[in-house]
């Protein structure tokens, strides 16, 4: 079954600290993709990143960057110098194959501390 | 460059009723997908349309239906409302008519309550 997992239902970090939100997929198609979204409390999802599976570099996007092991299904998202505005719901996407549909995770709460 | 917008922002119905949920697509895409997403939960694919053919649906009753016009907009209407239809409803829009690719940018979301 296709399906993403993540671990971590909330997390803190320091402000200026950097933090590492997990995920891990399952899926057996040999193309997909994997997107981070931002779910601030006022609910609208805002795109952060994007690794394809066939890319051999690891995304980034600024302050965000995509750990891709893909032996190990994970795609994690690291975000370096975290500030009072990324306290959010993180969530993992994952698009298998030729479907058309984004597949959620269950979403990790992060909380950003001064 | 307009983004995704949705309306209303806010709805409560109640139980066996209708609702319509409307979504306009961000400038240039030709897709719109939605998503159901109850509190505390991931978001959970209803279905997608691409050029104003449905292209794929989650595991929705069909009770759960939608329409896609010339200019990209979208609906949703769901029909013999029930309790555990209360979410938030989200509308994507892309450009790439949904592969595996294709980042798809999200409205703000209708705030369904059924009573």
């Amino acid at each position: 079954a296709q399906k993403i997992t993540q671990t971590q239902p909330g997390m803190f970090v320091q402000e200026k600290e950097a933090v590492t939100l997990d995920c891990t997929y399952d899926t057996s198609d040999p193309s997909y993709g994997l997107f981070w979204y931002k779910q601030p409390s006022s609910g609208e999802m805002i795109f952060l990143i994007y690794q394809g599976s066939y890319d051999q570099q690891n995304a980034t996007e600024g302050r965000y960057s995509l750990n891709f092991q893909k032996a190990r299904k994970s795609a994690n998202l690291v975000i370096s110098a975290s500030q009072l505005g990324d306290s959010a719901m993180y969530f993992c996407a994952m698009s298998p194959y030729n479907t058309g549909k984004l597949i959620f995770g269950q979403g990790t709460t992060l909380q950003v501390k001064p | 460059e307009t983004g995704v917008t949705q309306s209303p922002t806010h709805l409560i119905k109640t139980r066996g009723q209708q609702v319509t949920l409307r979504c306009s697509s961000q400038s240039g895409h030709n897709t719109v997908s939605w998503y159901q997403q109850a509190l505390g939960q991931g978001p959970q694919f209803i279905f997608q349309y691409y050029r104003e053919e449905e292209n794929g649906r989650g595991n929705f009753p069909p009770r759960f239906s939608g329409l896609q016009f010339p200019n990209y907009s979208s609906e949703l209407n769901v029909n013999a409302l029930e309790l555990d239809d209360s979410a938030l409803y989200l509308c994507a829009s892309s450009s790439a008519g949904g592969g595996s690719t294709d980042t798809q940018y999200f409205g703000p979301g209708t705030r369904l309550t059924v009573l």
